[in-house]
């Protein structure tokens, strides 16, 4: 297992394409976040799963963005008619989450995908 | 809510002097605190958690729920020390998100 893989790396794309991002967890991780970053700011909560469920998402978040993990296993976030507001970092991290375990919010990160909107 | 509070930007001290990153912190349950580190071109990792009460890389960080805080402390600098640090909470019991400060770049001068 070599951590949480995110791809592509770093995407360019023209205003009002849509995009997509992957996230793969570590293999025994139930959980899965995804948090955007822009410069000079901490990560910002988007959403998150337990399992496929789709537990909580940001208010922030507009219906242009929407995330699945339809198996439990990988995610993908989507953004539809990007804008230049939505350059960033894409950050996806997992965590393992048994009830009563102590190590349910320790996150792990992957590397990120940057989104550049032109 | 839950918010944090990270009122530094940037801090900047000598190798070998104390350094004290803080954190405060909104939540109206039960609290669960972290501090992550970023290194240069590398990911955000977990540093420590204040229900492992260790210290870690020499850093340490005490709970405080009378001031709400959760200060990052260590008492001699290193170079390599030089970060970003970023402040998350989340609720008690496994089923809440994690929420971060805006962070705060330590620089360690020479």
């Amino acid at each position: 297992d070599t951590g949480v893989s995110q791809d592509p790396r770093h995407k360019i794309t023209k205003r009002g394409q849509n995009v997509t991002f992957r996230c793969d967890p570590i293999s025994e991780h139930n959980r899965l976040y995804w948090y955007r970053q822009t410069l000079g700011q901490g990560p910002e909560f988007l959403t998150y799963f337990q399992n496929e469920a789709q537990l909580e998402k940001s208010r922030l978040l507009s219906d242009r963005f929407s995330a699945e993990r339809p198996k439990g296993s990988f995610s993908t976030l989507e953004i539809q008619r990007t804008e230049q507001g939505d350059s960033a970092m894409y950050l996806c991290a997992s965590s393992s989450q048994r009830q009563g375990a102590s190590g349910a919010n320790v996150l792990t990160f992957g590397a990120g995908s940057r989104l550049t909107v032109l | 809510a839950q918010r944090v509070t990270q009122p530094e930007k940037l801090l900047s001290v000598f190798k070998g002097a104390p350094v004290e990153l803080k954190c405060n912190y909104s939540y109206s349950g039960s609290p669960e605190l972290f501090w992550y580190v970023q290194y240069s071109r590398q990911r955000l990792q977990l540093l420590l958690r204040h229900i492992s009460r260790e210290s870690i890389k020499g850093f340490t960080a005490d709970l405080n729920k009378g001031e709400t805080s959760f200060h990052l402390k260590k008492p001699f600098a290193q170079e390599e020390d030089s970060a970003m640090y970023y402040c998350a909470l989340s609720g008690a019991g496994g089923y809440q998100k994690v929420t971060f400060g805006t962070g705060t770049k330590l620089q360690v001068i020479p």
